[in-house]
């Protein structure tokens, strides 16, 4: 079983609907990392919590450190947020990596 | 400011044959990464250098990869012979030491035939 979990593992959405990956971890963490990765291969960071929610844009994330789980929500979904988004815990002084969701939003 | 650079973008080889990346990270980060990673997969840990000190290498097959960070700046991956299955996204990442934050260059994709 792998220490990170995202869920689903492909997702297509129509532009303007709203999308939730979810990442669950089972190893202690003193962060969560939300990347995204596009065709191409860069990957950008999105957010760092430990805690609660933050909010970029149309971009949120939770996190509930006793459930050991992660969400990242787009709102209002548009073509360009097409791409892998993947979720990393920060354990033992090294980042552990999801599989990646890749999401597809069509116009 | 320049990000992590990453060279070259693409690579195609036979295998048996020797390859080598190169990555400069951004300027001041003291922690490199170098990462694999597989299509459909996140990325893997290889080797990270602490300046040019590598403080953890657990996950590198030292049988056929090798690293180095001599002036603890830039950095040198290399696979030496290549396999088919070492096709793959080779990724570099840097950070300030200390800092969770990592940075990561476009990767090198890797084609071995």
């Amino acid at each position: 079983k792998n220490e990170v979990e995202q869920s689903p593992q492909n997702l297509t959405a129509q532009e303007g609907e709203f999308i939730t990956i979810n990442c669950s971890y089972s190893v202690g963490i003193s962060a969560l990392h939300w990347l995204q990765q596009h065709p191409g291969g860069g990957i950008v960071s999105l957010f760092m919590l430990s805690s609660g929610k933050k909010k970029h844009g149309r971009l949120i994330a939770t996190i509930n450190i006793q459930e050991k789980h992660s969400s990242l929500h787009i709102t209002a979904s548009h073509p360009r947020d097409s791409a892998v988004y993947i979720c990393a815990a920060w354990s033992g002084g090294n980042l552990i990596f999801g599989k990646g969701t890749k999401l597809s939003v069509k116009p | 400011e320049a990000g992590v650079v990453q060279s070259p973008r693409y690579k195609i080889i036979e295998k048996k044959q020797p390859v080598a990346f190169w990555c400069n990270p951004i300027s001041g980060h003291n922690t490199l990464y170098w990462y694999l990673q597989n299509l459909g997969q996140g990325p893997e840990l290889l080797i990270r250098y602490e300046n040019e000190e590598a403080v953890d290498d657990s996950q590198l097959p030292k049988d056929r990869f090798s690293a180095e960070r001599l002036k603890g700046v830039d950095s040198t991956l290399k696979i030496q012979p290549a396999e088919l299955g070492d096709s793959a996204v080779y990724l570099c990442a840097s950070s300030v030491q200390g800092s969770i934050e990592q940075f990561f260059g476009p990767g090198t994709r890797l084609t071995v035939l």
